[in-house]
């Protein structure tokens, strides 16, 4: 079983639709909890960091579940430009690199 | 531009030859990552500093690999007699104190043909 697992997709939707994305992970002990965005053959890009109480930035929603250790991302009213592959990132605790462990990514099509 | 730098931007390389490429953290950053990523993967971890000292290495990072960080600032990745399994993106990322997460550079895409 992987550490960090998710949807590959890819996932196809029209502009405007909401669309969600969950990814599980299997270290109870983990610590920090992220989003990142990556436009094909670009470096990721933080998107948000997740928070047991969740937490929201604009069009986008992140929630996570501790006690089914899975972390969940909403998009609303997709836009083109949110095509890109969605990264999970799952981090222990201390600041080495062993820790971070990040998901294989889950691919969005956003069509007009 | 107080972004994370990466140079060269792309390499072809013929097998069996060594190549090195270069990062530039953002300069208050003191944690410096390197990361390969294949094709339709996510990052994979390499190894990591703080300052100057290299504090991890995956095993990822054979014996062929080699990662550099003398005076704390910019760091170097070396590969040895380059083989064709080690074609990919190699990712530098940088944190600070606070380690909110990581600044990844635009990378270093390797093709060894």
């Amino acid at each position: 079983r992987k550490e960090v697992e998710q949807d590959p997709g890819p996932f196809n939707v029209p502009e405007g639709a909401t669309v969600a994305f969950n990814c599980t992970y299997s270290n109870s002990a983990s610590q920090s909890f992220f989003w990142y965005r990556q436009d094909c053959r670009k470096e990721p890009k933080l998107l948000m960091s997740v928070y047991s109480s969740g937490n929201e930035d604009g069009r986008f929603t992140a929630q996570l579940n501790r006690a089914s250790q899975y972390i969940s991302l909403l998009i609303r009213d997709s836009k083109l430009s949110d095509s890109a592959t969605y990264l999970c990132v799952v981090r222990g605790e201390g600041t080495g690199g062993f820790k971070t462990i990040f998901g294989a990514g889950t691919r969005l099509f956003v069509k007009a | 531009d107080t972004g994370v730098s990466q140079d060269p931007r792309h390499k072809i390389t013929k097998r069996g030859q060594n190549v090195t490429f270069r990062c530039d953290p953002i300069s208050e950053h003191n944690r410096l990552y390197w990361y390969r990523q294949t094709l339709g993967q996510g990052p994979e971890f390499l190894t990591y500093f703080q300052n100057e000292a290299q504090l991890e290495k995956s095993r990822l990072l054979s014996d062929r690999f080699s990662a550099e960080r003398p005076k704390g600032s910019f760091s170097t990745l070396e590969i040895q007699r380059t083989e064709q399994g080690d074609s990919a993106m190699y990712l530098c990322a940088s944190t600070g104190q606070s380690q909110y997460g990581y600044t990844f550079g635009s990378g270093t895409r390797l093709t060894v043909v």
